[in-house]
């Protein structure tokens, strides 16, 4: 069965600074997707990033990037620049790739505090 | 920006009693899932539905829930009978296609709580 697992229930940082939130998955599959959600407090979650796994680039949107490392099975986001408005719960999540199960599998999430 | 909607926000109800929690999933999406949240714990995947029927569930998913998409814009999770420890979150998404890359778009949830 696959699993997310996130680490560190909390972080914290400075404004401006940088961060990087840990995620490690399980899986037997070779093809595959992976999510960095973000939900803020009494929000909804929104995709903050998204990885193919057949892509070894990584995936970047603005100030937010991944560091994936397929063999290690290992999934980081880091968040450079950081903003007040970034403080929220952080979700990893995994789905497995065409033709197979449509359900995202989630992490226990990362609570990020970003300090003024 | 579209989004998914869900009402009530909170939900207060007895051991034993029915409740139905409702979800308007984005317009021209066709998948619908129900994703739950007890506190401090991960976020489980429900069921998914297409077509007017389900198409997966997890374990948790029994004889005690049902989905319905009674209209063409509201979703629905009846619970027939809750328990204790159905108290949560529950998160309705939505998407355009099954392609695993689309991004499910997530409603801001609904809190059970069972007393």
């Amino acid at each position: 069965a696959q699993t997310v697992t996130q680490s560190q229930p909390e972080m914290s940082v400075q404004e401006a600074e940088t961060v990087t939130l840990s995620c490690t998955y399980d899986t037997s599959e070779s093809d595959y997707y992976l999510f960095w959600y973000k939900q803020p407090p009494s929000r909804q979650m929104i995709l903050v990033i998204r990885q193919e796994a057949y892509k070894q680039q990584n995936a970047t949107e603005n100030r937010f990037s991944v560091n994936f490392q397929k063999a290690a099975k290992s999934f980081s986001l880091k968040i450079s620049d950081s903003q007040l408005g970034d403080a929220a719960m952080y979700f990893c999540a995994y789905r497995i790739s065409q033709g197979g199960s449509e359900k995202l599998v989630f992490g226990k999430g990362t609570k990020l505090t970003v300090n003024p | 920006e579209p989004e998914v909607t869900q009402t009530p926000s909170h939900q207060v109800t007895q051991m034993g009693q029915e409740v139905i929690l409702r979800c308007v999933p984005i317009s021209n999406h066709l998948y619908f899932y129900w994703y739950r949240q007890i506190l401090g714990q991960k976020v489980e995947f429900l069921v998914s539905f297409y077509n007017n029927e389900i198409s997966e569930k997890s374990e948790i998913f029994d004889d005690q829930f049902s989905v319905e998409r009674p209209d063409g814009s509201n979703f629905t999770l009846k619970i027939r009978s809750t328990k204790l420890e159905d108290s949560a979150m529950y998160f309705c998404a939505s998407t355009e296609s099954e392609n695993s890359y689309n991004e499910q778009f997530f409603g801001p949830g609904t809190r059970l709580t069972v007393l």
